[in-house]
């Protein structure tokens, strides 16, 4: 299958800092990436839609402000968690769509805010 | 609204028998798509096996089958001889052809006992 990677693989960070992650389709051009966030022993809540070259479309309750997404390529899309507080500690995993329907995931980032 | 229903929050087998992860999902779309991903501790989603729900024939993949009953909007995954390596949350999740969401559900959380 296709292979997503992310950078970095975890992060700590203190209070009111930024943080940036990198999610790349190594093998695939993926027009569309989307960003999950996972919650311990939770599902994963889908936070963005990722369409190369135009704005992210962000699922409701999600503050576009706060999380900026970029997706600059057709193999990289980012994130930056901006001004990162403790409650944004989360299991961050991005995915690339290949095809019209499949997504392949990437390892995911644990983002630790002290 | 779509929803994906995963009633059996855990399950347990022996090793080498076979075990059932039962979900259900609800939709008016009559053209859509159906997983089965893993997720085992590293975190990394693995695609186990899609489903077009045009396709009236079971997808297989290896010791993994599906039993997809279109009608009753049921969508089960069947583990034939369970390995070691088979413990992980497994999500099933549904996508529509024309948006760009995949809807996942709750999860299952797979024990395998020696």
């Amino acid at each position: 299958g296709a292979v997503v990677s992310q950078h970095p693989s975890w992060v700590i960070c203190k209070s009111g800092t930024s943080v940036k992650i990198e999610c790349r389709s190594l093998d695939f051009q993926a027009t569309t990436m989307f960003w999950y966030r996972q919650f311990p022993k939770q599902s994963l809540m889908l936070m963005a839609t990722s369409n190369e070259g135009s704005k992210a479309t962000y699922e409701q309750g999600v503050e576009k402000d706060k999380f900026l997404i970029n997706h600059a390529s057709l193999t990289l899309s980012t994130l930056t968690v901006t001004s990162a507080h403790p409650e944004d500690s989360s299991f961050y995993i991005c995915s690339g769509r290949q095809g019209p329907d499949t997504q392949y995931f990437g390892p995911g980032t644990r983002l630790t805010v002290l | 609204a779509q929803t994906v229903t995963q009633s059996q929050p855990e399950m347990s087998v022996q090793e080498a028998e076979t075990v059932t992860l039962s979900c259900t999902y609800d939709t008016s779309e009559s053209d859509y798509y159906l997983f089965w991903y893993k997720q085992p501790p590293s975190r990394q989603m693995i695609l186990v096996i899609r489903q077009e729900a045009y396709k009236q024939q079971n997808a297989t993949e290896n010791r993994f089958s599906v039993n997809f009953q279109k009608a009753a909007k049921s969508f089960s995954l069947k583990i034939s001889d369970s390995q070691l390596g088979d413990a992980a949350m497994y999500f099933c999740a549904y996508g529509v052809n024309r948006d760009d969401k995949i809807i996942f559900g709750k999860g299952t959380r797979l024990h395998i006992l020696p």
